[in-house]
């Protein structure tokens, strides 16, 4: 089966720097896709980024970066310039999508705050 | 594009009561619809797949004659919680795929259910 880890519970960053969310995960399969999505206190649940595991290249959207490492299966999330407004829970997830229906996989999540 | 809806977005219910909970696809045709629930401060946990048209697959775990999913229409799925008791209270979240990428999938805002 697989698991997502999200090491770090709470983590707080000043405004305009630069943070790095932490995620691993664990499964044998080779084809799969990797996620992280911000839940604001709104909670709705809003995509932040996509990795495709078969691509090696980083995906990257504006000022949200992962950083991709297949062989240790880790993939960590980088906000730069960070903004008030991306103070949110942060969850990793997981899609394995060979046979899959598409049911994501969760970490526990990672409360960011961003403070002024 | 692609805006899922979810309806009431809170219900207080009184325990022994059934509450319906309903999740629409908008503006697309969701040929799979997911269940969640989240409860305060933690991840989101699967309950249940649905596919249009035939019964919901359960999580382990997931008491399916207590939360009764059923998937009608391409663009409504709906939850029902029956003989609801104070420990069902959570935040249920659906979510709807089909639009042909196994890995797009579009959160509903979720329904917040206080069982009294």
């Amino acid at each position: 089966a697989q698991t997502v880890t999200q090491s770090q519970p709470e983590m707080s960053v000043q405004e305009a720097e630069t943070v790095t969310l932490s995620c691993t995960y664990d499964t044998s399969e080779s084809n799969y896709y990797l996620f992280w999505y911000k839940q604001p206190p709104s909670r709705q649940m809003i995509l932040v980024i996509r990795q495709e595991a078969y691509k090696q290249q980083n995906a990257t959207e504006n000022r949200f970066s992962v950083n991709f490492q297949k062989a240790a299966k880790s993939f960590s999330l980088k906000i730069s310039d960070s903004q008030l407004g991306d103070t949110a829970m942060y969850f990793c997830a997981f899609l394995n999508y060979g046979g899959s229906q598409g049911n994501l996989i969760f970490g526990k999540g990672t409360k960011l705050s961003v403070k002024p | 594009g692609a805006v899922v809806s979810q309806h009431p977005s809170r219900v207080i219910c009184k325990s022994g009561t059934s509450v319906k909970i309903e999740c629409r696809s908008l503006d697309f045709q969701a040929t799979t619809m997911f269940w969640y629930r989240q409860f305060p401060k933690q991840s989101l946990m699967l309950m249940a797949t649905s596919n249009e048209g035939s019964k919901a697959t359960y999580e382990q775990g997931v008491e399916k004659d207590k939360f009764l999913i059923n998937h009608a229409s391409l663009t409504l799925s709906t939850l029902t919680v029956t003989s609801a008791h104070p420990e069902d209270s959570s935040f249920y979240i659906c979510s709807a795929g089909g639009r042909g990428k196994i890995y797009e999938q579009y959160f509903g805002p979720g329904t917040r259910l206080t069982v009294t």
